[in-house]
């Protein structure tokens, strides 16, 4: 089946600093991919959804400044925590879809990424 | 606004039948997805479910009734690893995937 990997798996890193986490599509073309946030023993959370070649689509009370989305292609999408701060530690996921039809044929999560911040 | 409902917790036995239910309420459907997530680890999928009527898959399956926005999935022959929260998520007429906070199944010998 799909797969859909994410990188860095885990990163830790210092307060200020800016923490890039790369998804990607394996072997299907991802039409729209969407970043989730989960902290511990809650569910998933939607912080923005991205379409190949257009800016990306914040849920409210995402700072969009703070939380930068690159989708440069229908395989690769980026996630930017810029100057994250200890209350960013979280874990960070993306899922990708692939809609044809009007269905969503496709839809798979990578792995996850966990950041902390000291 | 939106809403998916479900279960916070269930248990159930080893061996045994479970049924996790799910409503929801939501602008536009375009289907239904269920996924299972062991503590730390990312959402693994188990079912989609667009049409009405009950989709078999091994010991998982999962069942749609649009008319009365309700699905559940059915975990048949339980395992101790079956032990993990089961996620409900709806697609609305956005192609967002709207959450149930989730169903945390505790299974025992």
């Amino acid at each position: 089946g799909a797969v859909v990997s994410q990188h860095p798996s885990r990163v830790i890193c210092k307060s200020g600093t800016s923490v890039k986490i790369e998804c990607r599509s394996l072997d299907f073309q991802a039409t729209t991919m969407f970043w989730y946030r989960q902290f511990p023993k809650q569910s998933l959370m939607l912080m923005a959804t991205s379409n190949e070649g257009s800016k990306a689509t914040y849920e409210q009370g995402v700072e969009k400044d703070k939380f930068l989305i690159n989708h440069a292609s229908l395989t690769l999408s980026t996630l930017t925590v810029t100057s994250a701060h200890p209350e960013d530690s979280s874990f960070y996921i993306c899922s990708a879809t692939k809609i044809a039809g009007g269905l969503v044929v496709e839809q798979f999560f990578g792995p996850g990424t966990r950041l902390t911040v000291l | 606004g939106q809403n998916i409902d479900q279960p916070t917790e269930m248990t159930a036995t080893e061996g045994a039948i479970v049924q996790i239910n799910c409503t929801y309420q939501t602008s536009g459907f375009n289907g239904l997805f269920w996924y299972q997530q062991h503590a730390g680890e990312a959402p693994t999928f188990l079912s989609y479910n667009v049409l009405d009527g009950l989709e078999e898959k091994g010991r998982f399956s999962s069942f749609l009734s649009r008319s009365k926005g309700y699905s559940y999935l059915l975990l048949k022959e339980l395992q101790m690893k079956d032990s993990a929260s089961y996620l409900c998520a709806v697609v609305d007429s956005n192609y967002q995937l709207i959450w149930g906070a989730g169903t945390k199944l505790i299974i025992k010998p």
